[in-house]
């Protein structure tokens, strides 16, 4: 069973334009995290977001994180080449044990 | 500073050969680790968790097995590889608290021919 859901999965779009991804929950998170990951590489944090309806924005890029604290979205603004990537989220899931658990991931290539 | 070493940076192993990864941090103490596979272009699963030494968790029944003997290494074995155990293996490390950010090693990617 899949915690975190993402969509789409993938994406495929011309330099210049705007997108957003999606990622959904039917659980609660303490906090979510949005990380992008390159090829061969490890995934790199781009944002944590804590408060239910909080916004945070990181130059074209801009997160959402619901409500309810189940669901959040990146919107991409402006969308270049090196945006390409992975784009994963994570959630903090509370038992007796804290661990972090990851979407599926959209894959996100800009064609310029 | 905190980094994180894993390796080797790629294998290539027989079926039914063993298997040893090893992933050490620098610069913390008491990290929870975890180790995560990803299939090609996707998310990734998480197959062990550890909050302290000793201490693992595994979330996928499988053919792994992980230990850690020390703080802060984190090892993932195998005693026979099958050809399903291929994939990108990552090791990571968070601090303990909440919002916390997972950093991540540079990944071994394992083919099992």
């Amino acid at each position: 069973t899949q915690l975190l859901e993402q969509s789409p999965q993938f994406l495929s779009i011309q330099e210049g334009e705007n997108l957003t991804v999606y990622c959904n929950s039917s659980s609660v998170f303490s906090s979510l995290q949005w990380y992008r990951q390159e090829p061969g590489e490890g995934p790199v944090l781009l944002v944590t977001v804590v408060t239910g309806g909080e916004v945070k924005k990181l130059k074209r890029l801009t997160f959402q994180f619901g409500d309810a604290r189940k669901d959040s979205s990146l919107h991409i603004t402006a969308a270049q080449p090196g945006d390409t990537g992975l784009y994963l989220c994570a959630g903090e899931k509370k038992t007796s044990y804290d661990k972090v658990i990851f979407g599926p991931g959209t894959s996100l290539s800009v064609i310029p | 500073s905190q980094t994180i070493h894993q390796w080797p940076a790629t294998l290539v192993q027989p079926v039914g050969s063993p298997l040893s990864l090893e992933c050490t941090v620098e610069g913390t103490s008491n990290p929870n680790l975890y180790w995560y596979r990803q299939a090609a272009g996707r998310g990734l699963q998480l197959l062990f968790y550890s909050v302290g030494i000793g201490q693992i968790s595994s979330e996928v029944p499988q053919n792994l097995s992980a230990s850690r003997p020390q703080d802060r290494q984190f090892i993932l074995s195998s005693k026979k590889l099958l050809l399903s155990d291929s994939g990108f293996y990552l090791c990571a490390w968070t601090s303990k608290g909440s919002g916390r950010q997972a950093f991540f090693g540079q990944g071994t990617r394992l083919t099992v021919v």
